[in-house]
């Protein structure tokens, strides 16, 4: 059975600072792996997407990966009330076009 | 931008009745996926579809079925609605290609009474 782990949370973490949400899976073979953000009520949003090793940055977001330890993060940098919401990770099983959701983080930003 | 719609925000309905739940798309993807999204279970496949008349049962099909006629249009259909099928329903499309990057609609919120 592939996985993709999250920690439930909440996460909290005080306005400014920088909130890191992190994600694990199971299957090797994953490529492409993604953030979607949901508020609540809301369907996912999505706002970042990797596929090589290293970091991607856009914005106050950066997704990294590491394949070796099969795990891939997102930290956002100057956090923001509105980035109070649930941050699903996301992965690709290339070879049927499915994604693979975890459960969701939820991150509580502190004014 | 990608436009995924779907027919409903809410709905309620009674046990037993059948309920169909639309979702289009207006930017040609061939793949399409209905969700459902209950409080600690997390997203759940329910069905998806990669071209027209073409289906596939996802995690948790039993109780549904679905329809996939034109590219843009796919359908969740549940034939005799149940309390425990009150949940908020997802539809996805997804760009095949490099990436694979997927597209949700704004969710319909379903309650059986």
């Amino acid at each position: 059975q592939k996985e993709v782990e999250q920690n439930s949370g909440p996460l909290s973490v005080p306005e400014g600072a920088i909130a890191s949400l992190n994600c694990t899976y199971s299957d090797r073979g994953s490529q492409s792996f993604f953030w979607y953000r949901q508020y609540s009520g809301k369907s996912p949003e999505l706002i970042m997407f990797i596929y090589s090793n290293g970091d991607k940055e856009d914005g106050r977001f950066t997704a990294q990966l590491n394949k070796a330890s099969q795990y891939v993060s997102l930290l956002i940098r100057d956090s923001q009330p509105s980035d109070s919401a649930t941050y699903l990770c996301a992965v690709n099983e290339n070879r049927e076009d499915k994604i693979i959701f975890g459960k969701g983080t939820r991150l509580h930003i502190l004014p | 931008d990608v436009k995924v719609t779907q027919s409903s925000r809410y709905l309620v309905k009674r046990t037993g009745e059948k309920v169909f739940l639309e979702c289009v798309q207006d930017m040609d993807h061939e793949n399409m996926f209905w969700y459902r999204q209950d409080p600690g279970l997390g997203l759940r496949l329910i069905y998806f579809s990669y071209d027209v008349k073409m289906k596939e049962k996802g995690d948790i099909p039993e109780g549904y079925s679905v329809s996939r006629e034109k590219k843009e249009r796919f359908s969740l259909i549940l034939e005799s609605a149940s309390t425990n099928q009150t949940s908020m329903y997802l539809c996805a499309s997804l760009v095949a290609g490099a990436y694979n990057e997927q597209f949700f609609g704004p969710g319909t919120r379903l309650t059986v009474l």
